[in-house]
Parts: structure tokens; C-alpha cells; sequence
């Protein structure tokens, strides 16, 4: 059964403006990831924030996790062109198995 | 910066075909990884694979699969016998760390199966 369940599917937003996405996790993690992939690109790693931490910083990147609701939010602020992409988060739910999400679809409208 | 290669980007082939997808992990990376994704949709787990074993395997992941690490740089998987729901991007991915680090992907190869 699937992991990560990401919060909404499709953004769209103006360039400037900052976005949100959220993902939902089911058991208990180790980790939670968050990638970037562009259309029929391979994935890129982005931010990653542990299962002790609650909230992580890297640029424009701003990341919360919360384990009581098992949850976590990613956002991007000052939001560009360039940002147009999937976003998948991805929990690191044992040793050796990271699960992703389905993802969301960020737009940027100029 | 060190990347994962991938080869074929492309490969057709036809159904009861066997193929085997190229993955060329970067160099002091440990463990080892396949995903696939169907037409840009969720990105799903095959296996991962550490220490020549395979350490966690999905339900998607059946006795047609098969992964390997022939000459300590390149990691292949095999497809025995394609089926047309084998259709997908297939990404090969590494890390120095396991699910405990991230996790550097490469470009993709885009298999079809007619």
C-alpha cells in the first residue's frame, strides 16, 4: 500500500508567490524525504529531515514534520518559473526501503 | 558532481522478450535501488539490493525480476519474460547510507514493451 499520500495533486500558482504541499505517511519512519523531479526526468534530491527533527531550512526550502500526525509540509517560498515541477515526498520506512508518494504537480504561472 | 548513469534511455522490446536495464551507481555508494514509474505517476519500489544481496523487495518485485552487481560497477536488472504492464520508466538509484541518506537517481530508462 502506498506510503506517502501528497496534499494537493495540481498547484498552480503565480511566480512570486509561495507554495505549499503536504504529505501524509501511514507507520512509523525513520526519515522523510522530499525530491523534485522535471517532466520525464530522473528524481532530485531536495531536503531531508529526520524522524527527530521537526522543522529544516535549505534556501528557499522549508520543511515540518510532524510524527503525532504523521505528516509533513514542504514550502517553497518566493516561488519562480523554474520551480515548475513534481514534487514527491518519500519515507524512510526501514533499513533499506524508501517509499514516495504520488506526488504533486507544481505550476508557476508568470 | 558524481551522478548515476543509466543505459538504454530507450529500449523496445517485444512482449516474452527478456531485457536487462544498465545502471552504473556512483563509485563509493553501498546500496543500490530500482524504481519504476508509469506515465509520470507515483514512483514506485522494485528492490534494494546491499552487501550482493537483496535487502527489501516489493510484491512487484516476482520471480521475472531479477537484479545483479556482475563486476563490482555496474547493477542490472533483468527482466525474464516482459509482459506490456512492464511498460514504465525504470530508474536506478544509490546512496552511501541507505534509507537513512538520500538518494541519488539517475536519468531513467524508458521501457517499451509492445
Amino acid at each position: 500500500s502506498q506510503q506517502g499520500e501528497e496534499d494537493p495533486q495540481a498547484l498552480s500558482i503565480q511566480e512570486g508567490e509561495n507554495a505549499t504541499m503536504n504529505c501524509s505517511y501511514k507507520t512509523s519512519i525513520n526519515n522523510l524525504q522530499w525530491y523534485r523531479q522535471n517532466s520525464g526526468r530522473g528524481l532530485v534530491h531536495l531536503i531531508l529531515i529526520r524522524s527527530n527533527e521537526r522543522e529544516k531550512h535549505s534556501g528557499r526550502l522549508r520543511v515540518t514534520l510532524d510524527t503525532s500526525k504523521k505528516s509533513s509540509s514542504l514550502l517553497i517560498t518566493a516561488s519562480r518559473a523554474a520551480d515548475t515541477a513534481s514534487y514527491f515526498c518519500a519515507t524512510g520506512v526501514r533499513d533499506d526501503k524508501i517509499i514516495f508518494g504520488k506526488g504533486t504537480r507544481l505550476h508557476i504561472l508568470p | 558532481e558524481p551522478e548515476v548513469t543509466q543505459t538504454p534511455s530507450h529500449q523496445v522490446t517485444q512482449m516474452g522478450q527478456e531485457v536487462i536495464l544498465r545502471c552504473v551507481p556512483i563509485s563509493n555508494h553501498l546500496y543500490f535501488y530500482w524504481y519504476r514509474q508509469i506515465l509520470g505517476q507515483k514512483v514506485e519500489f522494485l528492490v534494494s539490493f546491499y552487501n550482493n544481496e537483496i535487502s527489501e523487495k516489493s510484491e512487484i518485485f516476482d520471480d521475472q525480476f531479477s537484479v545483479e552487481r556482475p563486476d563490482g560497477s555496474n547493477f542490472t536488472l533483468k527482466i525474464r519474460s516482459t509482459k506490456l504492464e512492464d511498460s514504465a520508466m525504470y530508474f536506478c538509484a544509490s546512496s552511501d547510507g541507505g534509507a537513512n541518506e538520500k538518494l541519488f537517481f539517475g536519468s531513467g530508462t524508458q521501457l517499451s514493451v509492445l
